[in-house]
């Protein structure tokens, strides 16, 4: 099991550019989340989808912020334009929905991300 | 200006000896919780959960301890190791698979362990 999946593990970009992160949740969880840990804010959660489908995106901070998980393997969160206080590490996190005893939820490696 | 960061609460324990972390969780109708560990540059990773309907949950070298009344969860680590230090979080989920399955982390407490 190579467990999630984050790329890159580093980006570092000029205020105003996209960034677009990438996430490959593990095969067979159908539930897939997104969060940002900040020091000033510890972790948090941004969007969360199930099956495919967009649930809770009343963490996502500003329009800036969009997420989309086109098929069961793979999900993205662009940030456009950038501006240095979106700063902090992304995580992404996957789950298998209604499975009692699961080993709660399963973190990816983040990505660090430095807006300049 | 300056910015001010969180100021982590801090464990610090005898390599050897036992160590209790507590954590506070903000909603009594929480219905599933987690304890997770987090070492520098890495995501968190589960340690143990514990279902609303239990009080204490064991593993390996580790025990969940819940208590609804005052809505506090411990975590409690036996015989310390180095490889336990890090930061850990208690994480709470208002209704497991019933459609609010979104996880809400507390502050974290960085443990420290002294040879």
């Amino acid at each position: 099991d190579a467990g999630v999946i984050q790329s890159p593990r580093h980006e570092v970009t000029e205020m105003g550019q996209e960034v677009t992160l990438r996430c490959k949740p593990i095969s067979g969880h159908n539930s897939l989340f997104w969060y940002r840990q900040t020091m000033m804010r510890g972790l948090e959660l941004l969007i969360y989808f199930n099956n495919n489908v967009p649930i809770d995106d009343s963490g996502m901070p500003e329009d800036r912020f969009s997420a989309k998980m086109p098929n069961a393997s793979f999900s993205t969160l662009k940030i456009q334009p950038s501006e240095p206080r979106d700063s902090a590490v992304y995580f992404c996190a996957s789950s298998r929905r209604r499975d009692r005893g699961i080993n709660g939820y399963t973190f990816g490696s983040g990505t660090r991300l430095t807006v300049v | 200006g300056e910015s001010v960061g969180l100021h982590l609460p801090t464990l610090s324990v005898q390599e050897g000896d036992n160590s209790i972390i507590n954590c506070a969780y903000s909603n009594s109708a929480s219905d599933y919780f987690i304890w997770y560990k987090q070492e520098s540059g890495k995501g968190p990773q589960f340690i143990i959960d514990i279902r609303s309907n239990m009080d204490k949950r064991q593993g390996q070298r580790v025990t969940v301890l819940l208590n609804k009344t005052v809505k506090h969860l411990s975590l409690q680590i036996a015989a310390t190791q180095p490889g336990d230090s890090a930061v850990y979080f208690c994480a709470e989920i208002l209704s497991w698979g019933g459609g609010a399955d979104g996880l809400t982390f507390g502050k974290g407490t960085h443990l420290i362990i002294q040879p």
